[in-house]
């Protein structure tokens, strides 16, 4: 079974701080894709990074940037120079490549990110 | 292009009635996902469906729950007997294939409430 955790419930910066959002995940499966979604208060989820299991190199796309570590299952999530139309919940998301499987997405809880003016 | 959709947005019923949730994924999507998101629960999948094959349906919390998908497009959530417990904003996505590169494109999501 697949598992994606996100121990920060809540995070709040001022705008302009940078923010890093954690998640750890869980598969024994070797192939795989993770996920960054958000999902402002009017509800419905944004599809934002993507990364497969085999693609360690991190990158940086505008003001996101992810962080994947294979060694330690983490695929952090940075938002540089925040605004406020970032406050949002942000999910990261599992999905495995097994054949056979309905390779739905397995979610963790969310962080909700205020940005503070 | 036009994205996900769902209908409707909100719907009060009462304990025990019958409800359907509508979904119309993005045009050419052959997988389509139905998705319930509640505060103890957080996002949990429920049935997905590729193309003409027989869903997957282990997802379902119990057997008041069931979808169907006509012509590989329009997508029915059915929650028969409802109950409080079962309030919650199900979500549908859907995705260009079943390829788990692809990303699911979500829909705005209706929300249910059950007195």
């Amino acid at each position: 079974a697949q598992k994606v955790t996100q121990a920060q419930t809540e995070i709040s910066v001022v705008e302009k701080e940078d923010v890093t959002l954690d998640c750890v995940y869980e598969t024994r499966d070797t192939t795989y894709y993770l996920f960054w979604y958000k999902q402002p208060p009017s509800g419905e989820l944004v599809f934002l990074i993507r990364r497969n299991s085999f693609d360690e190199q991190n990158e940086i796309s505008g003001r996101y940037s992810w962080n994947f570590q294979k060694s330690t299952s983490s695929f952090n999530f940075t938002i540089t120079a925040s605004q406020v139309v970032d406050s949002a919940v942000y999910f990261c998301a599992l999905r495995i490549s097994s054949s056979g499987s309905a390779r739905q997405l397995t979610f963790g809880s969310g962080t909700q990110l205020t940005v503070l003016p | 292009g036009a994205g996900v959709s769902q209908s409707p947005s909100n719907k009060v019923t009462e304990k025990g009635k019958d409800v359907e949730l509508r979904c119309d994924p993005i045009s050419g999507h052959t997988a389509l996902y139905w998705y319930r998101q509640s505060l103890g629960q957080g996002l949990e999948f429920l049935i997905y469906f590729q193309g003409n094959s027989a869903p997957d349906k282990s997802g379902l919390p119990s057997d008041r729950f069931s979808a169907e998908r006509t012509g590989g497009s329009v997508s029915t959530l059915t929650i028969q007997r409802t109950q409080q417990e079962d309030s919650a904003v199900y979500l549908c996505a859907s995705s260009l294939s079943s390829s788990s590169y692809n990303e699911q494109f979500f829909g705005p999501g209706t929300r249910l409430t059950v007195l």
